[in-house]
């Protein structure tokens, strides 16, 4: 079980709006950065986001990060087909003194 | 080419042993924290360990404390994953992957995996 909460599955259509939330704590999230992956269908994740809302280089401003004490979020505007993956969030624990992934999303673009 | 290989995976026997390798190439190895991750069929990522530049901090999920040991060898640009006692839930593809790990303030903060490699499969079964 994770310790950080994602909504399993979220979804939108075309041109929408859509954000995915990742819960966590004090030890996670409040205090460390927090990071988003992108997983298509069978092939290795993607960062899409690092230090909570910067954007590697190649990655559309489409997706966005923000955080705001034991929570995160990621926000997909303009939703296109594409984008229809797994998401995920993580970010290290000082409790566990580890990294911490978020269950997944599964983005659906109806 | 930024790249990392993995290699070494395959079907092993409860209470087995395996070892990974990861090839890195296209970058300066030794100024990066490197990291195991893993994922098991149909399920999340789970970190499974990292560790630092020099290989003077190692970091472990609990799950495998104990029985899995990483190491680095900065002159042939390589990360191992040593595997003992495996499990049937040990089964799964293993990415390596290069972090970030950005640090500041006498603190690092891992996990920001910039570069994965294409995994490995490790089946546990008899």
């Amino acid at each position: 079980q994770s310790v950080l909460t994602q909504p399993p599955s979220a979804s939108g259509t075309p041109g929408q709006r859509v954000t995915i939330s990742c819960s966590g704590s004090s030890s996670n999230i409040r205090s460390n950065y927090v990071y988003w992956y992108q997983q298509l269908p069978g092939t290795a994740p993607k960062l899409l986001i690092y230090r909570n809302n910067q954007r590697p280089s190649g990655v559309p401003d489409r997706f966005s990060g923000s955080k705001s004490g034991t929570s995160a979020s990621l926000a997909i505007s303009g939703l296109r087909s594409e984008d229809e993956a797994d998401y995920y969030c993580a970010s290290w624990d000082d409790s566990l003194s580890g990294v911490l992934f978020g269950g997944g999303t599964k983005l659906t673009v109806l | 080419e930024v790249q990392l290989v993995e290699s070494g995976g395959g079907l092993v026997q409860p209470g087995g042993s395996l070892r990974l390798s990861c090839a890195a190439s296209g970058f300066t190895f030794t100024n990066y924290w490197m990291s195991w991750v893993r994922q098991a069929p149909g399920k999340g990522l789970e970190w499974v360990a990292n560790i630092k530049q020099d290989g003077s901090e190692k970091y472990y999920v609990d799950s495998v404390k104990g029985r899995f040991t990483i190491s680095r060898d900065n002159a042939k640009n390589s990360l191992y994953l040593q595997m003992y006692s495996l499990r049937a839930e040990d089964t799964a593809v293993y990415y390596c992957a290069r972090d970030l790990a950005y640090c500041g303030g006498g603190s690092c903060y891992p996990g920001a995996f910039d570069i994965w490699g294409q995994g490995t499969m490790v089946t546990v079964s008899s």
